[in-house]
């Protein structure tokens, strides 16, 4: 099984600044990796797939980079409805689908 | 507009039964393969269980294998959970998500969620 890192846990910012986070896989998962935004009380939203293509609808501030075992999201300013949990996920390896614990960005 | 809805949650004792399902609409369900994503309260996000667009394909999660089954009704746009012999450990919401192919895939939709609680 492929386990997913993320890092860091909790990420303070304030609006307008950027936002790093970061996704490590236990092995390479070539570009098979996905980041979710997840809002209190709501299911998660697909943001990123194939490590760097945005989802439909999702805004040109969501980036995403990397391939094989080191990932980034980044969110070039932030805005007020940007604060949540993302979390990555990998589709490389299945069964099972794996998923990061979660970084949680939170308004500084 | 791609809509899934989730139902069928709730409280059940240890050892007992409840069976999900998920309503689709807004696709052509059959070409998309279809999973159970679950949240533990407070927790992150868990994979289930998938299966491929023509219900020919399934796969669990180790923890789930031989308790739950999943199934999809192509006829009704309807994916299903059967969950037997559950544990206080499977207290989670339950979310339905579309997969961006129809064998594998992220998954792109989710429904709202419908939580499932285990205890006596």
């Amino acid at each position: 099984e492929i386990v997913l890192t993320q890092s860091p846990a909790t990420l303070s910012l304030s609006p307008g600044e950027r936002a790093t986070l970061s996704c490590r896989a236990s092995q390479s998962v070539s570009s098979y990796l996905a980041w979710y935004q997840q809002k209190p009380g709501q299911a998660p939203r697909l943001l990123i797939y194939d490590a760097s293509n945005r989802a439909t609808g999702i805004p040109a501030r969501f980036s995403g980079s990397g391939s094989g075992t080191d990932f980034t999201l980044t969110i070039s300013s932030l805005e007020p409805e940007d604060f949540a949990v993302y979390y990555c996920q990998q589709r490389f390896n299945w069964p099972p689908y794996t998923f990061g614990q979660g970084t949680k960005l939170e308004i500084k | 507009e791609v809509q899934l809805v989730e139902s069928g949650g709730g409280l059940v004792q240890p050892g007992g039964s409840l069976r999900l399902s998920c309503a689709v609409s807004g696709f052509t369900f059959s070409h998309f393969a279809m999973s159970w994503v679950r949240q533990a309260p407070g927790k992150g996000l868990e994979w289930v269980s998938s299966i491929s667009g023509s219900g020919g394909g399934t796969s669990y999660a180790d923890s789930m294998k031989g308790r739950f089954t999943i199934s999809r009704d192509n006829s009704k746009n309807t994916l299903y959970l059967q969950m037997n012999s559950l544990r206080a450990g499977d207290t989670a919401v339950y979310y339905c998500a579309k997969g961006t192919g129809a064998i594998t895939g992220f998954f792109d939709y989710w429904g709202q969620g419908t939580l499932v609680t285990v205890s006596s």
